[in-house]
């Protein structure tokens, strides 16, 4: 079955850096495009970035972008996000998310808390 | 970047109830809008893509319907397990937007 697993996150103090990390199976991950997608404390979802199969193709949203890189290596069928210059509003639960022909995202992960506080 | 609205915010209902949430997109979208569910401390999970489409293994009683800008998510007969935060999504353009989402709880 599918699985995604993220790890990384943590507490970080403002202008810190963190690199999330989610681990698949269960799937072709070189077939699909991959998603970013966190939730702040008690707040709706924001879409963060996502990757196109081949890293060819990378997307940010406009709060994070500069800061963030998302990446993949599909050898460990693995996804990354590496998280710079760290603000109070980046405090949220990231999600990594398969993506499905860009109309759907039909698989998450569990999460992982990223806690910006000095 | 489109603006995604649900209505309401949160609403009362008994098992049994037929319940009805809607999302407005701030310009047409035709039909690129999914509808994901997601109960305290779990991630979300999709029910309804394509705005009508049943994703596989979720129950007959979720149906969504619409187009351009305004869709619905209707729940025909709640259930205990639907007790949660529904949100809407669209795909349409980039960057995709979520509604504010819509908390369903037991009267």
């Amino acid at each position: 079955q599918v699985q995604l697993v993220e790890s990384g996150g943590g507490l970080v103090k403002p202008g810190g850096s963190l690199r999330l990390s989610c681990a698949t199976s269960g799937f072709t991950f070189s077939d699909y495009y991959m998603n970013w997608i966190r939730q702040a404390p008690g707040k709706g979802l924001e879409w963060v970035s996502y990757i196109s199969t081949s890293s060819s193709h990378t997307n940010y949203a406009d709060s994070v972008k500069g800061r963030f890189t998302i990446s993949r290596d599909n050898a460990k069928n693995s996804l990354y996000l590496q998280m710079n210059s760290l603000r109070a509003e980046d405090t949220a639960i990231y999600y990594c998310a398969r993506d499905y022909s860009g109309d759907k995202t039909d698989y998450w992960g569990q999460g992982t808390l990223v806690t910006v506080s000095s | 970047d489109i603006q995604m609205t649900q209505s309401p915010s949160s609403l009362s209902a008994s098992i049994g109830d037929r319940v009805t949430i809607t999302c407005r997109a701030s310009q047409s979208i035709a039909s690129y809008l999914n509808w994901y569910q997601q109960k305290p401390g779990k991630a979300p999970q999709l029910l309804i893509y394509a705005t009508s489409s049943l994703q596989s293994g979720v129950p007959s009683r979720f149906s969504g319907s619409g187009s351009g800008t305004d869709f619905t998510l209707t729940i025909s007969s709640l259930q205990p397990e639907d007790f949660a935060t529904y949100y809407c999504q669209q795909t349409y353009s980039t960057p995709q937007t979520f509604g504010q989402g819509t908390k369903v709880e037991i009267k």
